[in-house]
Order: structure tokens, then sequence, then C-alpha cells
């Protein structure tokens, strides 16, 4: 079955300092991959997506994300974060479509 | 505005009373899932629905129901609640699937009491 791991449960990172959010999936064949970004008392946003091509998948926020099929990676970057940017961050595979666990980003200033 | 409509957004009720949560989306959406979210488990699909009147079940489905009559409205049902449904619970919609996104509603959270 397709599993998502997102490594750490929770990330602090200080105001303007890059940040890396990791997310591992157990498939080998073909894949859609997602990241989703949930603020407080709010649904879930998409922050990007790959479907197939380049493996560098620009976002909205200033956020990227790399896809990596020999390492079944797809880890989540950017090279400065905001105060606003603290939330939570969803990793999901798809088909079938399966969530991580969630990473909570927080930034101090 | 494109939107997933959940309603009612916050649930106090007793264990047993029958109880729907509401969910429409404006898009034209073929696929609409429930999930529920609970600390340190992320999100867990509930059911799903491909189409209208075509339903399957998720990871969690035990205790609840779904419908879809109509394309736009995919209602939960919590026949006889308990408390171990208290979470939060969210609608999504998507164009198709799997390789669209998902647009999710805003969250209903149910206690139980």
């Amino acid at each position: 079955a397709q599993s998502v791991t997102q490594l750490d449960s929770q990330v602090p990172v200080f105001e303007e300092a890059p940040v890396e959010l990791r997310c591992n999936y157990s498939s080998s064949v073909s894949v859609y991959l997602f990241w989703y970004v949930q603020y407080p008392n709010q649904g879930l946003q998409l922050l990007l997506k790959y479907l197939s091509g380049s493996t560098l998948v620009k976002g909205i926020n200033g956020f990227e994300a790399e896809f990596n099929k020999s390492q079944t990676s797809f880890h989540l970057r950017k090279p400065s974060v905001h105060i606003s940017d603290t939330a939570e961050y969803f990793c999901a595979v798809a088909p079938p479509l399966v969530f991580g666990k969630g990473t909570r980003l927080s930034v101090i200033a | 505005e494109a939107q997933v409509t959940q309603n009612p957004r916050y649930l106090i009720t007793v264990t047993g009373k029958k109880l729907t949560v509401t969910c429409s989306q404006n898009m034209n959406h073929e696929y609409m899932s429930w999930y529920r979210q609970d600390p340190g488990l992320g999100l867990r699909q509930i059911y799903y629905s491909m189409n209208v009147e075509v339903t399957d079940k998720g990871d969690v489905p035990e205790g609840y129901k779904v419908s879809r009559k109509e394309k736009r409205n995919f209602p939960l049902i919590l026949e006889s609640p308990s408390p171990n449904q208290t979470s939060l619970y969210f609608c999504a919609s998507s164009k198709d699937f799997p390789h669209q996104p998902q647009h999710f509603g805003d969250g209903t959270r149910l206690s139980i009491l």
C-alpha cells in the first residue's frame, strides 16, 4: 500500500532563514505529488504539485519542491521564511491519494 | 468564487444522536471526499465519490455513511455518533482524480460527549 512519510513532525526556524520540509513516499511506480499548507482554523490549500516534466516545481509564496525518483522523495524548500509561513504542511501522493501526517513549521522572530 | 462549503463549522452533541454534516461545491467537480484530521495522525480518508451515485470506502469508514444524489452535494452522516468520532472533518473536491489537486472546505469541528 502507498505510504507517505514526513520525517519531521515539527520544524522551528528563525525568520529569514531557509527551511526544508522532508517527504518520502513508498511507491515505485509513477505518482503525482502534492504539498498542501494548513493555516490555523482553515482547510488545506495547494502549495504546489508535480505531475510530470521538470523535477523542480515552483509553488505559491516562494516555495519550491524537488522530485527525486531514485530516492522517492519530494522535499519542500523556501530560501527565506516569514512569520506568516507558520502553519502545518502536508505532503500527499496519488494514486491512491494518501497524506503524510504533517509537519508543523514554526517561524520565530 | 470557487469554493467548498461545509456546515456546520462547529457542533457539540451527545452520543447516539444522529447528525449530518453537509458539503457543497460550486465547481462542477466529479470527485468528492471526506477526511478526518486527528493530532499526530494527519488526514485519513473516510469515504469518497467518483461521481453521482458512486461512492466507496476510504481508510476509516466505520460509523459513517455518505450519499451522492447530486453532483454538488456530498453529506456525511453519523447515524449513532460515539466519542471516538470527535474530530476535525474536511470535505474536498477535484475535477479529475488523481492528478488534479483537492479543493478543501474550511472544516467542521465535531465534539461528541
